[in-house]
């Protein structure tokens, strides 16, 4: 059972507007909500991340939003830049005994700025 | 600041040989974690280290083992390669407290089982 969901596999978005990338999770017990991007050829990169007890979380041009009751969480980008193509991971952080947590991933948005 | 550094960035190998991927940190990290990729998927987790000396299976170990003997080192072994065992693999590290910062990952190991 895939408990973090990335429904849309690619996203296109024209230069200089907002990007949207959604993510769904199953599991309440997730206490951390983080977002990676992933460029070809590389390791992922940590890139924003909310608490389970926000519901959002900004810095600089990419904020992250979280709807607890809802189970979802989404990243925006403003302005996007074509510098932002890449594959964008949702990652969620449960606790998994021992005093030790695991992140469990979506399977990735790829998103395409268009100059 | 080399971070996490992984090695080989490619391999294929023939089925029933075995290997090991190496990943090092120098950012003094206690946790220490193996990812695999498959192609359109998320990372899964293989293992993962709190400290020296502690393992522990994730969500795919069958196939794989792990030893910690020090804080920086942490190598994946793959004793009989399997097809299904072809993927890309990430090691990566984290503070134990601090998830707001996220994982640092190394940039993979590509192993392709003939």
């Amino acid at each position: 059972d895939q408990q973090v969901k990335q429904n849309s596999p690619s996203l296109s978005v024209q230069e200089g507007r907002i990007s949207i990338l959604n993510c769904d999770y199953t599991n309440s017990m997730f206490d951390y909500f983080l977002w990676y991007k992933k460029y070809p050829a590389e390791g992922p990169t940590f890139l924003i991340s909310i608490s389970s007890i926000k519901d959002k979380n900004e810095d600089g041009r990419f904020t992250v939003f979280l709807n607890k009751s809802a189970k979802h969480l989404s990243l925006h980008i403003v302005p996007s830049q074509p510098g932002d193509s890449a594959v964008y991971f949702c990652a969620a952080r449960g606790y998994s005994g021992a005093g030790s947590y695991q992140l469990t991933f979506g399977k990735g948005t790829k998103l395409s700025v268009i100059p | 600041n080399a971070g996490v550094t992984q090695t080989p960035k490619f391999r294929i190998l023939k089925i029933g040989q075995s290997m090991t991927l190496q990943c090092t940190q120098d950012m003094n990290h206690n946790y220490m974690y193996w990812y695999r990729q498959d192609p359109g998927m998320g990372l899964k987790l293989i293992y993962y280290s709190v400290g020296a000396g502690i393992t522990d299976k994730g969500e795919v170990p069958n196939g794989y083992n792990v030893s910690r003997s020090t804080t920086e080192d942490f190598p994946l072994r793959l004793e009989l390669a399997a097809p299904s065992q072809t993927s890309v693999y990430f090691c990566a590290s984290s503070y134990r407290r601090g998830p707001e910062y996220g994982y640092t990952f190394g940039s993979g190991t590509r192993l392709t089982v003939v």
